[in-house]
């Protein structure tokens, strides 16, 4: 099974700082990474798929980039509503696994 | 719309079934490749299972951790996803998810809202 690694589990920021989250996999998945997005209460959002590819509708702010066994999601000028918690999937096997979670915090 | 609308979640003792629906509208139903994925308390995301699309026999796959004792299955002419869970244990506690798996991508565009399941005596 592929194993997925995200840190820092937890992070502080502010409005309008940049953010970098990364995700590490325990073999290559080439770029088959998509991050996901999910506030209190609610499913998952897929922001970015293919390590890089942004999803349609998702703010340009958000990108994504890596291949192999690293990745990063990369929040520049951070809002109000992009405080939540951030998680990596790897779409390289069929038995897909995602990564533990970063959640990002007002500070 | 696209819409996913999941039902059957509730209170089970350990060792008790349960059957979770998933509704599927404004796709179409025989072309997807629909999965779920729960979510414990508090805890990450874990795929639990898929179901391919019909081209493909509606087949399925599934985690180790639940292999053997959950079900995939479709109904065609309610266009509805179900999750057969048996032998449930205390750590199946959780928010399932049914999602749509893009074309068998591995990659999941739509989610439902989830219904809880929670396994206790």
């Amino acid at each position: 099974d592929i194993q997925m690694t995200q840190s820092p589990s937890s992070l502080s920021a502010s409005v309008g700082d940049r953010v970098t989250i990364t995700c590490r996999a325990s073999q290559s998945i080439s770029n088959y990474l998509n991050w996901y997005q999910q506030k209190p209460g609610k499913a998952p959002k897929l922001l970015i798929y293919d390590a890089s590819t942004l999803q349609s509708g998702v703010p340009s702010r958000f990108s994504g980039s890596g291949s192999g066994t690293d990745f990063t999601l990369t929040i520049r000028s951070l809002q109000p509503e992009d405080f939540a918690t951030y998680y990596c999937q790897q779409s390289y096997s069929t038995l897909y696994s995602f990564g533990q979670g970063t959640k990002l915090e007002i500070k | 719309e696209v819409q996913l609308v999941e039902s059957g979640g509730g209170l089970v003792q350990p060792g008790g079934s349960l059957r979770l629906s998933c509704a599927v509208s404004g796709i179409s139903f025989t072309d997807q490749y629909l999965d779920w994925v729960r979510q414990a308390p508090g805890k990450g995301l874990e795929w639990v299972g898929r179901s391919r699309n019909k081209a493909n026999s509606y087949t399925a796959d599934y985690a180790a951790s639940v292999k053997g004792r959950f079900t995939i299955s479709r109904d065609e002419s309610r266009s509805s996803l179900h999750l057969q869970l048996n032998s449930l244990k205390t750590e199946d506690t959780a928010v399932y998810y049914c999602v749509r798996d893009v074309y068998g991508s591995l990659r999941i565009d739509y989610w439902g809202q989830g219904t809880l399941v929670i396994v206790s005596s």
